[in-house]
């Protein structure tokens, strides 16, 4: 069974642009989450979505928004690019909601430097 | 303060010893306990996975949680080079799949 999977892998952009990353969970997977992971504050989570409806947001701009398509792939998106918003997103797939159990698998990352 | 703590390390053991990673928190709510791995430049794996209180071994490790005291640690017995790698405990509350994590600490076992 195939893994998670995130493209691109690397991005670099400059700052006042945006960017859209995107996220294929695992075959059956229905939630999508993200996180994002920087040296300073480790990981931490930016929304869950499920069956195309955000259900859960952390702590993070409205810069940071998201979707989720109909066969359960996600997009993130990021507008007004700040220094700050260099980090490793990570995608993480769950079958269900997670209400219970949880098991989350990652994907490898995207990798966003912004300049 | 955080809610969940975790000495970042590095940690530096050679081959064969026993690694001891712990965590604290101060969520009660937390249920569901967990510990990723990651490799440099790879996402995080999942490693071990804990409901509530208790042990719970595979193979090479094993994972306790002290709900009572809310520390929670990863035991690696016969360390081998390839478990370098850095060391994430994560938590999660019975509703929601928003996961807390730990800074993660650096291990390193040396040949």
């Amino acid at each position: 069974k195939a893994g998670v999977t995130q493209t691109p892998r690397y991005l670099i952009k400059t700052r006042g642009q945006q960017v859209t990353l995107s996220c294929s969970p695992i075959s059956g997977h229905r939630s999508v989450s993200w996180y994002q992971q920087t040296p300073g504050q480790g990981l931490q989570f930016l929304f869950e979505y499920f069956s195309e409806t955000q259900r859960n947001k952390g702590n993070f701009p409205g810069r940071f928004s998201g979707r989720q398509f109909s066969n359960s792939r996600s997009e993130m998106n990021v507008s007004t690019l700040e220094l700050g918003d260099s980090a490793l997103y990570l995608c993480a797939s769950s079958p269900s909601l997670a209400g219970g159990r949880g098991e989350q698998f990652f994907g490898p990352g995207t990798r966003l430097t912004v300049l | 303060q955080k809610e969940v703590e975790q000495d970042p390390g590095p940690l530096s053991v050679p081959e064969g010893a026993i690694v001891s990673l712990n965590c604290t928190y101060s969520n009660s709510a937390f249920q569901y306990f967990m510990w990723y791995r990651q490799y440099s430049r790879k996402g995080p794996e999942l490693l071990m996975y804990t409901y509530s209180s208790g042990n719970k071994e595979d193979g090479r490790f094993t994972a306790q949680v002290d709900k009572s005291s809310k520390y929670i640690s990863l035991f690696i017995r016969d360390s081998q080079p390839s478990d370098s790698a850095t060391y994430l405990c994560a938590m999660k509350e019975t509703s929601g799949s928003r996961l807390t994590f730990g800074e993660g600490t650096q291990l390193t076992v040396n040949p």
